[in-house]
């Protein structure tokens, strides 16, 4: 079982749509969780972090963890053209020092 | 505006010859790390430093090295580029290591390798 999962994709959405983008992970002693934003050919950019259980909303966007279930998920609602990007899943495992451990993104497509 | 560095943007270097990617931030964290992503994949750490305290991954390259001369700037050497080095290099900033500090990205440093 790979440490951090995503389906690569490309999940597809009409311009006004909620993407739901889903991330599973093995270290059930993980505590901090990360969404990366990553344009082609660009470098990561923080979107959002969730430390606890529970629902975590900013602006569009929605984290939703659920540790009992490993899993975290990120809501984008009114889905715009220019969401159109591969989304990173970082997981901080329980680790001595805490590094962050990356899925291989979900590239979604927003349609005008 | 606090941000963090990366130079130069592109960098084109032959096989076996050396060259060295600088990052500096003025973020003031106390944690600076080197990260290698090549297309389609996630990225993968190479090392960072925490403080003056070097961390390298199990799995990094000899051929990989790193200097942290100061808080603010951090440098990648790689020492005999082979055309596997080919990628995307990144370095990230974080105020301190343990559970809950994010991390932040330069806008990368892409290598091509001739």
């Amino acid at each position: 079982q790979k440490e951090v999962e995503q389906n690569s994709g490309p999940l597809s959405v009409p311009e006004g749509a909620i993407a739901s983008l889903n991330c599973t992970y093995s270290d059930r002693g993980s505590q901090s969780f990360f969404w990366y934003r990553q344009y082609s050919g660009k470098s990561p950019e923080l979107i959002m972090f969730i430390y606890s259980n529970g629902d975590k909303e900013d602006g569009r966007f929605t984290a939703q963890l659920n540790k009992a279930s490993q899993y975290v998920s990120l809501l984008i609602r009114d889905s715009q053209p220019s969401d159109s990007a591969t989304y990173l899943c970082a997981v901080k495992k329980n680790s001595g020092y805490s590094t962050l451990t990356f899925g291989k993104g979900t590239m979604l497509l927003v349609s005008p | 505006d606090a941000m963090v560095i990366q130079n130069p943007r592109y960098q084109v270097t032959q096989f076996g010859k050396p060259v060295t990617l600088s990052c500096s931030q003025t973020l003031n964290h106390n944690v600076m790390y080197w990260y290698q992503q090549k297309s389609s994949q996630a990225p993968k750490l190479l090392f960072h430093y925490y403080d003056k305290d070097f961390n390298n991954e199990a799995d990094t390259p000899d051929n990989f090295q790193s200097r942290r001369p100061n808080t603010s700037f951090c440098f990648l050497d790689i020492r005999s580029p082979g055309l596997g080095d080919a990628a995307m290099y990144l370095c990230a900033t974080s105020r301190e290591r343990g559970q809950g500090y994010e991390q932040y990205f330069g806008p990368g440093t892409r290598l091509t390798v001739t």
